[in-house]
């Protein structure tokens, strides 16, 4: 099983719409990492989270980190099509290890 | 399967050498990444290679870095005259042709003394 998991796997959300992507870990996670990528394109930063109970916001997309630093959520408002992509969160596991989720394909339909 | 290997897998270098980083995609994937993570910073984008065309360098820092794939195998990132500043985890992912899933390695922790 992942370390981290993410949920849902996929997502199609009308244009307009709001949506939320979660990241869950069964370890407390130091340093969560939310990335885009499009097909064709290298992993895009987006945030980064340290701190239990920390939000973030960077245009329509804001991710927050529980109080307890075990899970993360993405929320995108009023969602349009440059928003589509994969959402992928990413975490330090140690020192040397960088773990990732298994990603979120976020589709806009029309 | 086997999945993305990359070597080493800890590196200690001196500034001003030159190092050379490897990974080993899966078989077959022919889309090949290259990213740096340095501590307390999310991932870079270094450099991206698609089959035999040209590759996408626009990561790169500096001219410091460079690197090469043949075909779809092997690539090697190679940093010459290191800093410092280049201490950081370096991370290869790859793909298969029609998605964009990417397969991470494990990593090589650069620490440039």
């Amino acid at each position: 099983s992942q370390e981290l998991e993410q949920s849902p796997q996929s997502l199609i959300v009308q244009e307009g719409k709001n949506l939320t992507i979660n990241c869950t870990s069964s370890k407390t996670l130091y340093g969560l990492y939310w990335y885009k990528q499009k097909y064709g394109e290298g992993l895009i930063f987006l945030m980064m989270l340290q701190k239990g109970g920390e939000e973030k916001s960077h245009e329509k997309i804001t991710a927050k980190l529980d109080e307890k630093k075990q899970q993360s959520s993405l929320h995108i408002t009023a969602s349009q099509p440059s928003h589509a992509g994969i959402y992928l969160c990413g975490a330090d596991r140690s020192a040397s290890k960088i773990i990732f989720g298994s990603g979120t394909r976020l589709s806009i339909r029309p | 399967g086997a999945g993305v290997s990359q070597s080493p897998s800890n590196k200690v270098t001196e500034k001003g050498k030159d190092v050379e980083l490897r990974c080993d995609p899966i078989s077959g994937h022919t889309a090949l990444y290259w990213y740096r993570q340095r501590l307390g910073q999310g991932l870079e984008f270094l450099i991206y290679f698609q089959g035999n065309s040209a590759p996408d360098k626009s990561g790169l820092p500096s001219d410091r870095f460079s690197a090469e794939r043949t075909g779809e195998s092997v690539s090697t990132l190679t940093i010459q005259r290191t800093q410092q500043e280049d201490s950081a985890v370096y991370l290869c992912a790859s793909s298969p042709v029609g998605t964009d899933t990417q397969y991470f390695g494990p990593g090589t922790r650069l620490t440039v003394l």
